[in-house]
């Protein structure tokens, strides 16, 4: 299984809609988790993080199940400004100041 | 707002050749990486260096690749002899005095595309 599997989309949803993605991941002793968000041929910012109670900013909702090894975002009301490829992150090890990308996701919002 | 520099934007070099990346890290951080990202690929780790030395480095970051802090701001990867596999858009980055474990935020910079032809 690889470290971190995401749906390479991409997503066309339009403007108004919900979306939601997931990302899964290997290691079951990752303890921290990231949304990044990378615009087209830019470089990646932080979007939230996941906590295991799970993150919610505005309009972005994170979630963690560790059961089952996936976090999830959720976008509500997409705005053409979100349009852009959405990372899964996390650490590589513990105490690691090591990042493990995920390819991304992208997403496409459609007037 | 405080912001990662990096020059050059876009450099094209021949294979064989040395080429050094520069960095300028958010003034108050102490913690500094090197990313690359292949066109189409993810974000890789190469390095991370705090207190004037490596602290991790990945596969990638072979005898090739060195990094230096030169003086009080900049950082700088240097690759040594390219390879056409070099080509791909280079990320500095920086992270605060916690080094982003706990907040995962690393400050990125826009990038050096580097093209080997």
């Amino acid at each position: 299984r690889k470290e971190v599997e995401q749906d390479p989309g991409p997503f066309n949803v339009p403007e108004g809609a919900t979306v939601a993605f997931n990302c899964t991941y290997s290691n079951s002793a990752s303890q921290s988790f990231f949304w990044y968000r990378q615009d087209c041929r830019k470089e990646p910012k932080l979007l939230m993080s996941v906590y295991s109670s799970g993150n919610e900013d505005g309009r972005f909702t994170a979630q963690l199940n560790r059961a089952s090894q996936y976090i999830s975002l959720l976008i509500r009301d997409s705005k053409l400004s979100d349009s852009a490829t959405y990372l899964c992150v996390f650490p590589s090890g513990a105490g690691s100041y090591q990042l493990t990308f995920g390819k991304g996701t992208k997403l496409s919002v459609i007037p | 707002e405080p912001e990662v520099t990096q020059t050059p934007s876009h450099q094209v070099t021949q294979m064989g050749q040395e080429v050094i990346l520069r960095c300028v890290p958010i003034s108050n951080h102490l913690y500094f990486y090197w990313y690359r990202q292949i066109l189409g690929q993810k974000v890789e780790f190469l390095v991370s260096f705090y207190n004037n030395e490596i602290s991790e480095k990945s596969e990638i970051f072979d005898d090739q690749f060195s990094v230096e802090r030169p003086d009080g701001s900049n950082f700088t990867l240097k690759i040594r002899s390219t390879k056409l596999e070099d080509s791909a858009m280079y990320f500095c980055a920086s992270s605060e005095p916690s080094g982003g474990l706990n907040t995962g935020e690393l400050f990125f910079g826009e990038g050096s595309r580097l093209t080997v032809l």
